[in-house]
């Protein structure tokens, strides 16, 4: 059974360019979380999206950032206009149904600005 | 709002001793679940273990169990038998429910297991 799957596992961008970050859930879940963990801290919720909905981005910042997951395709988070404080990992769960199933993890997207 | 607090500093333990991973949580919620998530040095985040708040028994998974105290807001992570492989990073989380259904992640503590 093939976990959650993130692409690209490294992702190097100049202040000003955009990042795409691709998380492709456990087969049959359609329920997908972001996560932004910054270096020596916790994760912190940034988007919980299902199929076409964003259900809660209540943890999304208002600018640059967007989140969608499409009927069909891996879900996609957007950087437009990267910034340096954007460094950090990037991590995508997964969920059955949402509401009691246990989230997991993919490996994470590692994004450096210079 | 949901919150998660670990405030241990990096804990250490001998090889096949047991330690405790200490987690107070706060929430309005009457329904909610707890979940510790291990980070390896590599990175990626492995799920340990899940209570939910109206479990009567404490969850166990082979070595790990979660000492839920409900009244005292705690779940402490109890890991018996430790194995060098568990030097980690090791993350408490606590989930709503329905559309608040993200985690909440605490700070994390640092355990190191010495031979």
């Amino acid at each position: 059974n093939a976990g959650v799957m993130q692409n690209p596992r490294h992702l190097v961008r100049r202040r000003g360019q955009e990042a795409r970050l691709r998380c492709s859930p456990v087969k049959g879940h359609s329920h997908v979380y972001w996560y932004r963990q910054l270096p020596e801290e916790g994760l912190k919720f940034m988007v919980y999206l299902q199929k076409e909905n964003i259900i809660d981005e209540s943890g999304m910042p208002k600018e640059r950032f967007s989140a969608e997951f499409p009927k069909e395709g891996p879900s996609i988070l957007r950087i437009q206009q990267v910034v340096r404080g954007d460094s950090a990992a990037y991590f995508c769960a997964s969920s059955g149904t949402g509401d009691t199933d246990t989230q997991y993890f993919g490996p994470g997207t590692r994004l450096t600005v210079l | 709002a949901q919150k998660i607090t670990q405030t241990q500093p990096g804990m250490f333990v001998q090889e096949k001793e047991a330690v405790t991973l200490d987690c107070t949580y706060d929430t309005s919620d009457q329904s909610y679940g707890l979940f510790w998530y291990k980070q390896p040095s590599s990175g990626e985040m492995i799920f340990l273990i899940y209570q939910g708040s109206y479990d009567e028994q404490n969850a166990t998974e082979g070595r790990y169990s979660l000492n839920f105290q409900k009244a005292r807001k705690s779940a402490n992570l109890v890991i018996s038998a430790s194995q060098l492989g568990d030097s980690a990073m090791y993350f408490c989380a606590m989930r709503g429910t329905g559309a608040n259904s993200k985690l909440t992640f605490g700070k994390g503590i640092t355990l190191s297991v010495r031979p």
